[in-house]
């Protein structure tokens, strides 16, 4: 089945860092890869997409290029800021289509310190 | 406009209740989602309904059931309610013709705590 494997945290940087949280995923087709954010006490924000090899999504900094001979989808931030903090999730929605849902990686706890 | 809003955003019940949670879309999607958020902040889908469509996942209890009164809606009822059912839930939908690319779009969740 579908799967996506993230860094676990809590990931630790101080401002203006740079960051990564590297995802890869196993799917079946050509699957559609997502980065999902949760602020504390919020629910999920889609941040960026890409939906095939090659794509980069970008957002609000945030960058992913959807890597099909790594099967990888990391997310990248050049210059992170406090408000950053958040849990970040990587996730794909393969071949079934919209009625099967997302399949989410466990989730990266991101701690921005001043 | 709240795209996906479900309620309540708290809900503390004792166990063996019974409790339902609403969820209503106002972005003219066609299927919609329940997914179960334990404390490690792992997402985990439950339900998936579309034009008339369930699919569960298998690993969920029939204590668990949705019900979809309309396109707008999905409500998840819970019977019999055990501790291990704390969790938060969240509701999402997405537009089915846009297929693989489609995205989701979460409500802001309701933290259920079985006492």
């Amino acid at each position: 089945g579908d799967s996506v494997t993230q860094m676990e945290g809590p990931v630790t940087l101080s401002e203006e860092a740079f960051l990564t949280i590297n995802c890869t995923y196993t799917a079946t087709g050509y699957p559609s890869l997502f980065w999902y954010v949760q602020y504390p006490g919020e629910g999920l924000q889609l941040l960026l997409k890409a939906t095939k090899a090659d794509d980069k999504g970008s957002n609000k900094g945030f960058e992913a290029t959807y890597r099909k001979e790594t099967t990888s989808f990391h997310l990248e931030k050049g210059s992170v800021q406090v408000s950053d903090s958040a849990v970040y999730f990587c996730a794909l929605r393969s071949s079934g289509g919209g009625a099967d849902g997302l399949t989410f990686g466990k989730g990266t706890h991101l701690i921005i310190q001043p | 406009d709240t795209a996906v809003s479900q309620t309540p955003k708290y809900l503390v019940t004792q166990m063996g209740n019974d409790k339902s949670i609403k969820c209503e879309q106002n972005l003219g999607h066609d299927t919609m989602y329940w997914y179960k958020q334990d404390s490690k902040k792992f997402l985990k889908i439950m339900f998936s309904y579309n034009n008339k469509e369930l699919i569960i996942n298998e690993t969920v209890p029939n204590r668990f059931s949705p019900k979809s009164p309309d396109k707008a809606h999905l409500n998840l009822h819970i019977n019999s309610l055990e501790l291990g059912d704390s969790a938060v839930y969240f509701c999402a939908s997405s537009r089915e013709g846009a297929g693989v690319s489609a995205e989701a779009f979460f409500g802001q969740g309701t933290r259920l705590t079985v006492v």
